[in-house]
This record gives C-alpha cells, structure tokens and sequence, in this order.
C-alpha cells in the first residue's frame, strides 16, 4: 500500500517569512495530494490540493509543487501569519478514494 | 465543499461500556469514511461507510468493534463498542465531495476512562 513520509515533524518560522514542508509517497499510481490544515481542536481543514497532470498551484500566500519522478509535493507558505501556526498534514491518494496522510508537522509562527 | 456536523463533540466513557457517534453532512454525498486520530498523531482510516451495504473496513478494524450504519446519502454513525482506554481518541467521519477530494467534521474527542 502507499506510504507517505512528512518532514520536517516541527517548524518554527518568524512572522513574514516562508515555511516549506515536504511529503514523498511510494505509490507512483497515486495522482491527488491534498493539504489539510488542523488548528486546536477542530477537524482537518482542506487549504489546497494538486492533482499528477500538473507540477504546481498556487492560492494567494500558499502554493504546492508535485516532482512525480521523484515522487515528492511540497507545500509552500509565503510571508507567514500568526494565525498560519497549526498542524499540517499531507496526504495521498491512488484514485481509489482512500487517503494514507502523513505524519503531519506542526508549525508554529514567531510574532 | 460541504458542512459535517458530528455529535457529541467530545464524551468521557467508563471502560467497557459503547458509544455512538453520530456524522451529519448537508448534502447527499457516496462516500464516507471513518478516521481514528489517537493524540498528537495523523490519521488512520477506520472504514468506508457504504449506502445501502456492509462497511469496508481497513486492516486491524473489525465490525464486532467498530460497527458503521449508513442509512441514507447524508448520515452515518459509528459505534466504539466495549471501550477500554486504549479507545482514547479523536474520531473524524469526512465525506468526498468530488474525485478523493475529502472534507472533514469538527471530530468527536473520547476519554475512556
């Protein structure tokens, strides 16, 4: 089955610079990877998502990258916010409308 | 997208009693699963509840543990029979919207005690 690793597991940026996390996954057959935001105490929250037929997207301050042949995605966030400190979790998905996550990293901003 | 509800939010339970948790969604939706998040950990999928049939359970959950009811395309419940406090978790129903595409429920968070 897929495997999904999340590096790094804990960030500390200061406010207004950038924050990037990384995931690879094993399946090369997995073609959607989505980013969940969860904040304390809440449900994961979906903030952006790519799909294997393009290599990038962005929306406003973040953006993910996807390298199929090295099968890795990373998530970008540019010009960071208090409010951006939560957990993250990448995900991944071979079309078979499972998702295996990873371990998630929690980001914590620096007024 | 699409609003879930789940009920209660949180509960304390006595070991070896059950609880019921129950997943509302705003919209008819196919999919629904199941996600267990054991403290500060990711998530592990439990099951997918399926309309009409049997849920698909993934590997190390069992239906006589986890039993799933899925009535109607908006509504599911999932039962953590015979609690121990290994059970303490937080538990997520997430419907697909559309292609793997999930959203998630606020989550209910279980103390056995």
């Amino acid at each position: 089955g897929e495997n999904v690793e999340q590096h790094p597991s804990t960030l500390s940026v200061q406010e207004g610079d950038s924050a990037v996390i990384k995931c690879t996954y094993s399946d090369s057959a997995s073609n959607y990877f989505p980013w969940y935001k969860q904040e304390l105490g809440k449900g994961p929250q979906l903030i952006i998502d790519i799909r294997s037929n393009v290599g990038e997207k962005k929306d406003q301050r973040i953006a993910v990258t996807l390298n199929k042949t090295a099968k890795h995605f990373s998530l970008h966030i540019t010009e960071t916010q208090p409010e951006d400190s939560a957990v993250y979790f990448c995900a991944a998905s071979s079309g078979n409308e499972k998702l295996t996550f990873g371990t998630g990293t929690r980001l914590t901003i620096i007024p | 997208s699409a609003v879930i509800s789940q009920k209660p939010s949180r509960d304390i339970c006595q070991r070896g009693t059950s609880l019921t948790i129950q997943c509302q969604v705003d919209s008819q939706v196919t999919m629904m699963f199941w996600y267990r998040q054991q403290p500060g950990q990711s998530l592990t999928l439990i099951a997918t509840a399926n309309q009409g049939s049997e849920a698909t359970y993934e590997s190390g959950f069992v239906i006589d543990k986890f039993p799933i009811s899925r009535p109607n395309l908006t509504f599911s419940t999932l039962t953590v029979s015979n609690m121990s406090p290994e059970d303490s978790s937080i538990y997520l129903c997430s419907v697909e919207v559309h292609s793997s595409e999930q959203y998630f429920g606020p989550g209910t968070r279980l103390t056995v005690t």
